[in-house]
């Protein structure tokens, strides 16, 4: 059974950083592109940044560039999102999910991890 | 950026009628190396994660019941419930992958009637 189990959410300043991880299981975690998605309170769902499998080429939506770095470790079956210089509007809802296929649809996704950002 | 925009916002549908959801492309999604359009749909109820139900616009994911289905192609997009159940209650999201950023509609919110 495909699992995604993301970890390291909290409350955090504005200007602060937090690490967010996903833990995946029950598949090969190193044949498939990853990606974190979030969702504002009250408001839809966004792309946030895509990793290839074998973690060379990274992507990010143009308000987290230079600001949030997604990596990943195959050996440990993880994924992780370094977001620094945080604002309020990147209160949300992250989730880590799976890209089906290689092709950017989403198959599967973990419950997600509350990033609140506040002074 | 290719914007994709949802019609209606919200619908009300009796029990067993059928719920029709529109989605719209800025731009084509019709992937020329296999012919088939980059348009996927979820579901997406309150305290869960979101649930692929379609992909390639009418490729129904694996356990989703065939009351849900998916039509069109290029621009203009429908996801068709056929017997609204109550389970059905949720948010529905058309999301395109033709390119990055991958962008997602606006959401449309079910409700039974």
């Amino acid at each position: 059974e495909v699992q995604l189990v993301e970890s390291g959410g909290g409350l955090v300043q504005p200007g602060g950083s937090l690490r967010l991880s996903c833990a995946a299981s029950g598949f090969t975690f190193s044949n498939f592109w990853m990606s974190w998605v979030r969702q504002a309170p009250g408001k839809g769902l966004e792309w946030v940044a895509n990793i290839k499998p074998d973690g060379s080429q990274k992507y990010y939506v143009d308000s987290v560039k230079g600001r949030f770095t997604m990596s990943r470790d195959n050996a440990k079956n993880s994924l992780h999102l370094q977001m620094s210089s945080l604002r309020a509007e990147d209160t949300a809802l992250y989730y880590c999910a799976r890209m089906g296929n290689g092709w950017g649809y989403f198959d599967y996704w973990g419950q997600g991890a509350l990033v609140t950002v506040s002074s | 950026d290719i914007v994709m925009t949802q019609s209606p916002d919200s619908l009300a549908v009796s029990r067993g009628e059928r719920a029709t959801i529109n989605c719209k492309s800025s731009q084509n999604l019709l992937a020329t190396s296999n012919n088939k359009n980059c348009l996927a749909w979820y579901q997406h109820k309150p305290g869960q994660p979101p649930k692929l139900l379609i992909y390639w616009a009418s490729t129904r994911e694996s356990g989703v019941p065939d009351r849900f289905s998916g039509s069109g192609s290029g621009t203009d997009f429908t996801l068709t419930i056929s017997s609204l159940q109550a389970e059905d209650v949720a948010v529905y999201y058309c999301q395109q992958y033709y390119s990055t950023p991958q962008t997602f509609g606006q959401g449309t919110k079910v409700e039974i009637k």
